[in-house]
């Protein structure tokens, strides 16, 4: 069936390097995908989205980038602060699929 | 603006009883959607609300209900409870689903014992 995945459960980095979260999905007919920001005790919060009719779209220290021929999405963190530590999720369209998300962890 | 607002933020529950959830979306906002989120299974959609009717399900047993009223606040419901439907239940709105993103409540934290 229809999915969207992510590729690592985990992603550590360094205070100030940047970060890349990977996204794949399954329906080539999707054709809007939004970035989620979930942190311990919340709700998840819209970080950024994009059409299929965009390669790129930045946002205030994030881009991200769209791939059509793969069918994959990422999500680009530039200068990873600790305030950056959540888990990511990646959705299609009309939310029906998320996956399971990646957690990242920002060391100081 | 007020956020999504669900009540409760946590309840425990024994397994066979019922429970009730309870969302209040963003002012203006006519879609609410559910979401159960377990660690195994990450995020999982479970219905969506337009004006009152269910406008799509996820694939959940019928044990899982919701509903939603004239004001656009939306309540589920699960009979008979399991163990495994322990989960944070999260609710989002959105102005028109097919468009926007949606904004998250902060979620009911259900445990079943």
């Amino acid at each position: 069936g229809e999915s969207v995945g992510l590729h690592l459960p985990t992603l550590s980095v360094q205070e100030g390097d940047n970060s890349i979260i990977n996204c794949a999905y399954s329906n080539s007919a999707s054709d809007y995908f939004i970035w989620y920001k979930q942190e311990s005790g919340k709700g998840p919060q819209f970080i950024i989205d994009i059409r299929s009719n965009m390669d790129k779209r930045q946002g205030q220290r994030v881009t991200v980038l769209l791939n059509k021929t793969v069918k994959h999405l990422s999500l680009q963190i530039a200068a990873t602060q600790p305030g950056d530590s959540a888990v990511y999720f990646c959705a299609e369209e009309r939310g029906f699929y998320f996956g399971s998300g990646t957690k990242l962890n920002v060391k100081p | 603006k007020a956020g999504v607002t669900q009540t409760p933020r946590y309840l425990i529950k024994t397994r066979g009883q019922q429970v009730t959830l309870s969302c209040s979306p963003i002012s203006g906002h006519r879609s609410v959607s559910w979401y159960q989120q377990t660690p195994g299974q990450g995020l999982q959609f479970l219905f969506e609300y337009f004006s009152e009717t269910q406008r799509n399900k996820g694939n959940f047993p019928g044990r899982f209900s919701g509903r939603q009223f004239s004001n656009s606040r939306s309540e589920m419901n699960v009979s008979t409870l399991e163990l495994g439907d322990s989960a944070l239940y999260l609710c989002a709105s959105s102005p028109d689903r097919a468009n926007y993103g949606y904004t998250f409540g902060s979620g009911t934290r259900l445990t079943v014992v």
